[in-house]
């Protein structure tokens, strides 16, 4: 069965450093792969999705992530975290074998930059 | 912001009762799927609509249902209302179905009593 694993409940960074949020998954075939991040009260935004190609995909905000097939992960990077970027964000892989379009999302990583 | 609607935003429903929730697909969007966020949970796949189809379905049971209209936009009916059906409901819509992003709603926010 497919799935997506977001190991930390909660990343704490400060203003300027880089951040990464961790994302595992396991899926049968092809994954397709997405961020999306979620602000408080609000429905969730798109980031960015790895489909084929290039392993570095860049995104929106300044955002990027690194597809590992060895190590199944496809872990979200920032080089330099501003507060704006704490909210909720969440890991998704499509299950559909790229037919479909449904997404399963992983339990969600909080990320809190401090000033 | 997306251009994905939903309403109403707050609903405040008696265990037992049924709930009508609707969703605007952004223009040019033909698919339209429905999510269930539970607090402090990821959202998860109720079902997916594509040109008035349904298109698949998650481990949900009968009693949600949906429809697409010719516009594309949608409605999420859940009957028998229970409390664990307390949750944020998101409607996605999409250019078309597969591995093309969806862009979601603000959602509307359900609470069962």
């Amino acid at each position: 069965a497919q799935s997506v694993a977001q190991p930390e409940d909660q990343v704490n960074v400060a203003e300027g450093n880089p951040l990464t949020v961790k994302c595992t998954y396991s899926v049968s075939g092809n994954p397709y792969l997405f961020w999306y991040v979620q602000y408080p009260n609000r429905g969730l935004q798109f980031l960015l999705k790895y489909i084929t190609g290039d392993n570095l995909v860049k995104g929106s905000y300044g955002f990027e992530a690194e597809f590992n097939k060895s190590q199944t992960s496809f872990h979200l990077k920032k080089p330099s975290a501003l507060v704006s970027d704490s909210a909720l964000y969440f890991c998704a892989v499509e299950s559909g074998g790229g037919s479909q379009g449904n997404l399963i999302f992983g339990k969600g990583t909080k990320l809190s930059v401090k000033p | 912001e997306t251009g994905v609607t939903q309403s109403p935003t707050h609903l405040i429903k008696t265990r037992g009762q049924q709930v009508t929730l609707r969703c605007s697909s952004q223009s040019g969007h033909n698919t339209v799927s429905w999510y269930q966020q539970a607090l402090g949970q990821g959202p998860q796949f109720i079902f997916q609509y594509y040109r008035e189809e349904e298109n698949g379905r998650g481990n949900f049971p009968p009693r949600f249902s949906g429809l697409q209209f010719p516009n594309y936009s949608s409605e999420l009916n859940v009957n028998a209302l229970e409390l664990d059906d307390s949750a944020l409901y998101l409607c996605a819509s999409s250019q078309k179905t597969g591995t093309y992003e969806q862009y979601f709603g603000p959602g509307t926010r359900l609470t069962v009593t």
